[in-house]
């Protein structure tokens, strides 16, 4: 069965300084792999995802995540946080091994960008 | 506005009472799926339609749980017989297959429910 991890409950970083928010995965087959976020009283918003080709997949907002197949993780960063960018953070992953199997979402990571 | 809707935003009900939820997808998105999120944990399957097939349910989507896309365009989750458990955001997503395309799915605002 395929499951996600994001190890950190909470990541606080100061604002001009770079973040990185964690996210490993476990599939039987090949992942597809896909960042959002949420804020407050709003939807997931659709950040990137990782299909095939280049390892590192660059998204909305700056933000970009790296594929490490080795150490099975998609972690998301931005080189330059802002305090706006404060939120949850969900990453998820679909196994290409079963067909169309849905989302499988990890816990979410709340990031705070302090001023 | 054109992205995904759901109503209510907010609903409180009674043990016992049934609910019904509505969402309107993207209008040119065939497939549409239900998520159900609880306090400090990412959304979770339910269930999804391709147009209007349902094609899958979550074993999370007991028997009192009924969703429907009746003619491909808007969908409805109605829970029957409440239960404080139930009490959860239910968010619903839709995104556009096309061939082997891998679409990202998009997200409506969620119906969050109290069940007193």
């Amino acid at each position: 069965a395929q499951s996600v991890a994001q190890p950190e409950d909470q990541v606080n970083v100061a604002e001009g300084n770079p973040l990185t928010v964690k996210c490993t995965y476990s599939v039987s087959g090949n992942p597809y792999l896909f960042w959002y976020v949420q804020y407050p009283n709003r939807g997931l918003q659709f950040l990137l995802k990782y299909i095939t080709g280049d390892n590192l997949v660059k998204g909305s907002y700056g933000f970009e995540a790296e594929f490490n197949k080795s150490q099975t993780s998609f972690h998301l960063k931005k080189p330059s946080a802002l305090v706006s960018d404060s939120a949850l953070y969900f990453c998820a992953v679909r196994d290409t091994h079963s067909g169309n199997t849905p989302l499988v979402f990890g816990k979410g990571t709340r990031l705070s960008v302090i001023a | 506005d054109t992205g995904v809707s759901q109503n209510p935003r907010h609903k409180i009900t009674k043990r016992g009472q049934n609910v019904t939820f509505r969402c309107d997808p993207i209008s040119e998105h065939n497939r549409l799926y239900w998520y159900r999120q609880t306090l400090g944990q990412g959304p979770e399957f339910l269930t999804y339609f391709q147009n209007e097939a349902q094609l899958e349910k979550s074993r999370l989507l007991s028997d009192r749980f009924s969703a429907e896309r009746p003619k491909g365009s808007f969908s409805t989750l109605e829970i029957q017989r409440t239960e404080q458990g139930d009490s959860a955001m239910y968010l619903c997503a839709s995104s556009f297959l096309r061939g082997g395309d891998v679409r990202e799915q998009f997200f409506g605002p969620g119906t969050r429910l109290t069940v007193l």
